[in-house]
Protein backbone atom coordinates (compact mmCIF):
# COMPACT_ATOMS: atom_id res chain seq x y z
CA UNK A 1 0.00 0.00 0.00
CA UNK A 2 1.28 3.63 -0.37
CA UNK A 3 1.63 5.92 2.33
CA UNK A 4 3.87 9.43 2.66
CA UNK A 5 4.88 10.94 5.79
CA UNK A 6 5.82 14.38 6.80
CA UNK A 7 7.16 14.04 10.48
CA UNK A 8 6.99 17.28 10.83
CA UNK A 9 3.30 19.56 11.74
CA UNK A 10 5.66 22.77 11.60
CA UNK A 11 8.86 24.17 10.53
CA UNK A 12 10.27 27.64 11.80
CA UNK A 13 12.72 29.06 9.73
CA UNK A 14 14.04 32.67 9.83
CA UNK A 15 14.04 34.59 7.05
CA UNK A 16 17.21 34.09 4.62
CA UNK A 17 17.87 30.98 6.54
CA UNK A 18 18.03 27.62 4.28
CA UNK A 19 14.72 25.50 5.06
CA UNK A 20 13.80 21.67 4.77
CA UNK A 21 10.48 19.93 4.88
CA UNK A 22 10.90 16.25 5.05
CA UNK A 23 8.50 13.92 3.38
CA UNK A 24 9.19 9.82 3.25
CA UNK A 25 6.99 7.45 1.21
CA UNK A 26 6.59 3.49 0.70
CA UNK A 27 4.87 2.29 -2.81
CA UNK A 28 5.24 -0.96 -3.81
CA UNK A 29 6.25 0.41 -7.87
CA UNK A 30 8.24 3.27 -9.57
CA UNK A 31 7.49 6.17 -7.64
CA UNK A 32 5.91 9.43 -8.87
CA UNK A 33 6.55 12.18 -6.07
CA UNK A 34 5.25 15.39 -6.03
CA UNK A 35 4.97 18.73 -3.71
CA UNK A 36 2.31 21.02 -3.25
CA UNK A 37 2.02 24.23 -1.62
CA UNK A 38 -1.68 25.51 -0.20
CA UNK A 39 -1.74 29.04 1.39
CA UNK A 40 -4.55 30.21 3.47
CA UNK A 41 -8.03 29.94 1.94
CA UNK A 42 -6.68 29.00 -1.53
CA UNK A 43 -6.52 25.11 -3.53
CA UNK A 44 -3.68 23.13 -3.63
CA UNK A 45 -0.53 25.01 -5.88
CA UNK A 46 1.72 22.23 -7.98
CA UNK A 47 5.25 23.17 -7.06
CA UNK A 48 7.53 19.94 -8.18
CA UNK A 49 7.37 17.13 -8.97
CA UNK A 50 9.90 13.62 -9.61
CA UNK A 51 9.08 11.05 -12.44
CA UNK A 52 12.25 9.92 -13.26
CA UNK A 53 15.62 11.11 -14.24
CA UNK A 54 17.76 13.34 -12.25
CA UNK A 55 17.61 13.08 -8.37
CA UNK A 56 17.93 16.63 -7.79
CA UNK A 57 14.55 18.27 -9.19
CA UNK A 58 14.05 22.38 -9.20
CA UNK A 59 11.01 23.31 -9.25
CA UNK A 60 8.85 26.91 -8.84
CA UNK A 61 9.50 29.98 -6.42
CA UNK A 62 13.24 28.65 -5.90
CA UNK A 63 12.20 25.34 -4.35
CA UNK A 64 13.72 21.91 -5.06
CA UNK A 65 13.62 18.44 -3.95
CA UNK A 66 16.21 15.82 -3.57
CA UNK A 67 14.72 12.01 -4.41
CA UNK A 68 16.89 9.66 -2.20
CA UNK A 69 15.65 6.21 -3.36
CA UNK A 70 17.78 4.45 -0.39
CA UNK A 71 16.23 6.50 2.00
CA UNK A 72 12.63 6.55 0.19
CA UNK A 73 13.07 10.39 0.90
CA UNK A 74 11.80 13.33 -1.35
CA UNK A 75 12.86 16.18 0.77
CA UNK A 76 11.95 20.12 -0.39
CA UNK A 77 14.40 22.39 0.42
CA UNK A 78 15.11 25.78 -0.61
CA UNK A 79 18.59 27.75 -0.31
CA UNK A 80 17.39 31.01 1.42
CA UNK A 81 13.34 31.38 2.75
CA UNK A 82 11.27 34.13 1.98
CA UNK A 83 8.55 35.87 4.67
CA UNK A 84 5.97 35.05 2.09
CA UNK A 85 6.69 31.03 1.60
CA UNK A 86 4.56 30.45 5.04
CA UNK A 87 1.82 28.45 3.87
CA UNK A 88 1.17 24.77 4.27
CA UNK A 89 3.42 22.41 2.15
CA UNK A 90 2.28 18.72 1.06
CA UNK A 91 3.80 15.77 -0.61
CA UNK A 92 2.24 13.44 -2.51
CA UNK A 93 2.79 10.07 -3.65
CA UNK A 94 1.74 8.01 -6.48
CA UNK A 95 2.84 4.09 -7.50
CA UNK A 96 3.79 5.21 -11.37
CA UNK A 97 2.95 1.53 -11.93
CA UNK A 98 -0.84 2.15 -11.46
CA UNK A 99 -3.15 2.34 -14.11
CA UNK A 100 -5.03 5.46 -11.65
CA UNK A 101 -4.18 8.93 -11.19
CA UNK A 102 -4.82 7.92 -7.25
CA UNK A 103 -2.17 10.33 -5.26
CA UNK A 104 -1.66 9.76 -1.70
CA UNK A 105 -1.12 12.99 0.44
CA UNK A 106 1.12 13.26 3.67
CA UNK A 107 -0.65 15.44 6.49
CA UNK A 108 1.28 18.05 5.76
CA UNK A 109 3.65 20.61 6.93
CA UNK A 110 3.19 23.97 8.18
CA UNK A 111 6.02 26.51 7.34
CA UNK A 112 6.27 30.01 9.20
CA UNK A 113 9.62 32.05 8.28
CA UNK A 114 9.81 34.82 10.08
CA UNK A 115 11.41 38.35 9.85
CA UNK B 1 -5.40 27.63 -9.97
CA UNK B 2 -6.90 29.85 -12.64
CA UNK B 3 -7.86 26.90 -15.10
CA UNK B 4 -9.59 25.30 -12.26
CA UNK B 5 -12.82 26.94 -11.09
CA UNK B 6 -15.12 26.29 -8.32
CA UNK B 7 -18.41 27.55 -7.07
CA UNK B 8 -19.39 28.17 -4.91
CA UNK B 9 -16.37 28.80 -2.77
CA UNK B 10 -18.71 29.02 0.55
CA UNK B 11 -21.47 27.32 1.44
CA UNK B 12 -23.72 27.01 4.63
CA UNK B 13 -26.31 24.49 5.12
CA UNK B 14 -28.35 22.88 6.87
CA UNK B 15 -28.93 18.82 7.23
CA UNK B 16 -32.28 18.95 5.34
CA UNK B 17 -30.82 20.79 2.30
CA UNK B 18 -30.08 20.00 -1.26
CA UNK B 19 -26.92 21.75 -2.66
CA UNK B 20 -24.56 20.94 -5.69
CA UNK B 21 -20.75 22.19 -5.78
CA UNK B 22 -19.81 22.59 -9.30
CA UNK B 23 -16.07 22.48 -10.92
CA UNK B 24 -15.07 23.48 -14.13
CA UNK B 25 -11.70 22.79 -16.16
CA UNK B 26 -10.53 24.79 -18.87
CA UNK B 27 -6.94 22.87 -19.17
CA UNK B 28 -8.19 20.50 -21.41
CA UNK B 29 -7.81 17.47 -18.88
CA UNK B 30 -9.87 14.23 -19.26
CA UNK B 31 -9.79 13.05 -15.07
CA UNK B 32 -11.11 14.72 -12.49
CA UNK B 33 -11.03 14.36 -9.23
CA UNK B 34 -12.91 15.38 -5.44
CA UNK B 35 -11.05 15.88 -2.82
CA UNK B 36 -11.94 16.51 1.34
CA UNK B 37 -9.82 18.39 3.17
CA UNK B 38 -10.68 18.57 6.85
CA UNK B 39 -8.42 20.17 10.15
CA UNK B 40 -5.83 17.98 10.79
CA UNK B 41 -6.62 15.34 8.39
CA UNK B 42 -4.82 14.59 4.96
CA UNK B 43 -6.32 14.95 2.14
CA UNK B 44 -9.13 12.72 1.69
CA UNK B 45 -9.37 11.45 -1.91
CA UNK B 46 -13.31 11.11 -2.84
CA UNK B 47 -13.62 10.29 -6.62
CA UNK B 48 -11.81 9.81 -9.62
CA UNK B 49 -13.49 10.34 -13.47
CA UNK B 50 -11.28 9.82 -16.28
CA UNK B 51 -13.13 10.41 -19.56
CA UNK B 52 -16.57 10.72 -17.75
CA UNK B 53 -16.61 7.45 -16.28
CA UNK B 54 -16.01 7.16 -12.87
CA UNK B 55 -13.00 4.88 -11.70
CA UNK B 56 -12.85 5.74 -7.99
CA UNK B 57 -14.94 5.77 -5.21
CA UNK B 58 -13.18 6.02 -2.30
CA UNK B 59 -15.66 4.68 0.40
CA UNK B 60 -17.83 7.57 0.14
CA UNK B 61 -21.40 8.00 2.14
CA UNK B 62 -24.51 7.96 -0.55
CA UNK B 63 -25.30 11.37 0.38
CA UNK B 64 -22.41 12.71 -1.16
CA UNK B 65 -23.15 11.88 -5.03
CA UNK B 66 -21.02 13.40 -8.10
CA UNK B 67 -21.83 13.48 -11.57
CA UNK B 68 -19.32 14.49 -14.54
CA UNK B 69 -21.41 15.29 -17.62
CA UNK B 70 -18.21 16.11 -19.64
CA UNK B 71 -14.30 15.93 -19.52
CA UNK B 72 -14.82 19.75 -18.48
CA UNK B 73 -17.35 19.77 -15.58
CA UNK B 74 -17.37 17.93 -12.38
CA UNK B 75 -20.54 18.13 -9.86
CA UNK B 76 -20.96 17.39 -6.35
CA UNK B 77 -24.75 16.91 -5.51
CA UNK B 78 -24.84 17.04 -1.59
CA UNK B 79 -27.75 15.95 0.39
CA UNK B 80 -28.84 15.32 3.87
CA UNK B 81 -25.06 15.63 5.19
CA UNK B 82 -23.96 15.57 8.78
CA UNK B 83 -22.11 18.34 10.78
CA UNK B 84 -19.03 16.38 10.16
CA UNK B 85 -19.29 17.13 6.77
CA UNK B 86 -18.12 19.90 7.21
CA UNK B 87 -14.61 20.88 5.33
CA UNK B 88 -13.25 22.56 2.22
CA UNK B 89 -14.13 20.29 -1.17
CA UNK B 90 -10.91 20.52 -3.65
CA UNK B 91 -11.57 19.55 -7.59
CA UNK B 92 -8.70 18.64 -9.59
CA UNK B 93 -7.84 17.91 -13.10
CA UNK B 94 -5.02 16.04 -15.24
CA UNK B 95 -4.27 15.49 -18.34
CA UNK B 96 -5.25 11.21 -18.90
CA UNK B 97 -1.65 10.37 -21.20
CA UNK B 98 -2.82 7.22 -22.43
CA UNK B 99 -5.90 4.68 -22.68
CA UNK B 100 -3.86 2.65 -19.67
CA UNK B 101 -4.82 5.47 -17.64
CA UNK B 102 -1.52 6.87 -16.46
CA UNK B 103 -2.57 10.77 -15.51
CA UNK B 104 0.20 13.45 -15.11
CA UNK B 105 0.22 16.43 -12.04
CA UNK B 106 -2.99 17.16 -10.47
CA UNK B 107 -4.37 20.80 -10.67
CA UNK B 108 -6.30 21.92 -8.03
CA UNK B 109 -9.38 24.74 -7.60
CA UNK B 110 -9.29 27.35 -5.14
CA UNK B 111 -12.20 24.55 -2.59
CA UNK B 112 -15.51 25.18 -1.75
CA UNK B 113 -16.14 26.22 2.30
CA UNK B 114 -18.48 23.61 3.18
CA UNK B 115 -20.72 23.93 6.51
CA UNK B 116 -23.26 21.61 7.41
CA UNK B 117 -25.12 23.07 10.27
Amino acid sequence: AQSVAQPEDQVNVAEGNPLTVKCTYSVSGNPYLFWYVQYPNRGLQFLLKYITGDNLVKGSYGFEAEFNKSQTSFHLKKPSALVSDSALYFCAVRDGSSNTGKLIFGQGTTLQVKP
Amino acid sequence: ETGVTQTPRHLVMGMTNKKSLKCEQHLGHNAMYWYKQSAKKPLELMFVYNFKEQTENNSVPSRFSPECPNSSHLFLHLHTLQPEDSALYLCASSPLKSERGITDTQYFGPGTRLTVL
